[in-house]
This record gives C-alpha cells, structure tokens and sequence, in this order.
C-alpha cells in the first residue's frame, strides 16, 4: 500500500495568509485528490489534482482559493489563499496507486489548520 | 450522483457488547464500497471494502460488513467491542473516476 506524508501536520494562521500543504507518495500514483473535513464533518472532496495540467474542482471549490499543484507522480501541493476562520478544517491527501486492479484510496494524516 | 446515508450520527456500546453501524447508499451500478475509521487526531485508515462477489466481508480489527443490494445497505458489525473502537466511522462509495462520496459519519463511544 502506498505511504503518504503531509505536511505540516497542523498549522495556525493568521487570517488573510495562505498556507501550502505537502503531498508525497512513497510510489508513483495514478490519481491524487484532496479532500476538507470541516470541523465536526464528513470528507469532502476539494479537486483532483491532475499531474502536468490543471486540477479539476468540485462545485464549490475554485482556483483562486485553492490553487493546486501536481508537478510528478508521487508529490502534490494545495494551498488556502487568503484564510479565513471558516477555512480551519483538517485538508486530507488521497492517492489511488498505478496498476491496481481495485480503486481502493489511500489517505495521508491530514493537515489540521486551525484560522484565527 | 452516488451519495452515502449512515443514520445513525451517535452510537454508544459498552465494552464487549457488539456494534452495527448502518451505511445505506444511492448508485446506479454495481457499487464498490468502503468503511473506514477515524481516531481522535489521526487520518483515515481503511476497515474494509466491497468490489464484488463474496457479500459478507471481513476487514481489519475483527470488523466484518455485508452487502445487501436488495436494500442498498452495507453495514459494519463486530461481535464484541473494545475500548479501543472509539472512534468515528465513515462510510464510502467510489464513483468511476475514483472519486470517494462519504457518509456524514458514526462516531461510536464504548463505555466501560
């Protein structure tokens, strides 16, 4: 199974700054997407990050709050531009590996972003 | 769209009784279905899932779930709880891209 790290595990800022949050696998992925668990919430899937061209949002979610990179197979970065407190949730990276015949998704530790 | 229903926001057991959380889903196919689990503070970790065949599905920490497609349900049991089984349980359903839709999620207190 792949091994994801996040970083930083948790995080308190200030509002209005923006925070980038790491992604990387142990192993070349197909797929990474990133997912917002607001506080007392389910998961809820953010976009799919897409390696050499532009993620692709869910309704509700957009480029300017938060841009998304993909530069390979194995590392992913999103970023919450111009915090506010309603930002703070924990921001899960999720991979499904190359080659595998189930669509099983592995989830990193989360980010736990507390906006203040 | 797929989406996932677990009904029950709060469940509270003792220790050493037995646990079932109910998961219902809405999907046009054939489903593949997760349950996974979150401790306090940590990420998710995978209990078990459904692709095909076998209904009854056996996961990690002895937890097992089954599929009933007449009911659209696939519920999570485990036959005696340990205190270690706090935690909060979520229920998913995987699109054709990959995409995971989750359940609002259980969160379970085992009492002494």
């Amino acid at each position: 199974s792949a091994v994801i790290s996040q970083k930083p595990s948790r995080d308190i800022c200030q509002r209005g700054t923006s925070l980038t949050i790491q992604c990387q696998v142990d192993s070349q992925v197909t797929m990474m997407f990133w997912y917002r668990q607001q506080p007392g919430q389910s998961l809820t899937l953010i976009a799919t990050a897409n390696q050499g061209s532009e993620a692709t949002y869910e309704s509700g979610f957009v480029i300017d709050k938060f841009p998304i990179s993909r530069p390979n197979l194995t590392f992913s970065t999103l970023t919450v531009s111009n915090m506010s407190p309603e930002d703070s949730s924990i921001y899960l990276c999720s991979v499904k590996e190359t080659n595998k015949q189930n669509t099983e998704a592995f989830f990193g530790q989360g980010t736990r972003l507390t906006v203040v | 769209a797929q989406s996932v229903t677990q009904p029950d926001i709060h469940i509270t057991v003792s220790e050493g009784a037995s646990l079932e959380l109910r998961c219902n889903y809405s999907y046009g196919a054939t489903p593949y279905l997760f349950w996974y689990v979150q401790s306090p503070g940590q990420g998710l970790q995978l209990l078990l899932k459904y692709f095909s065949g076998d209904t009854l599905v056996q996961g990690i920490k002895g937890f097992e779930a089954e599929f009933k497609r007449s009911q659209s349900s696939f519920n999570l049991r485990k036959p005696s709880v340990h205190w270690s089984d706090a935690a909060e349980y979520f229920c998913a359903v995987v699109s054709n891209d990959y995409k995971l839709s989750f359940g609002a999620g259980t969160t379970v207190t085992v009492r002494a």
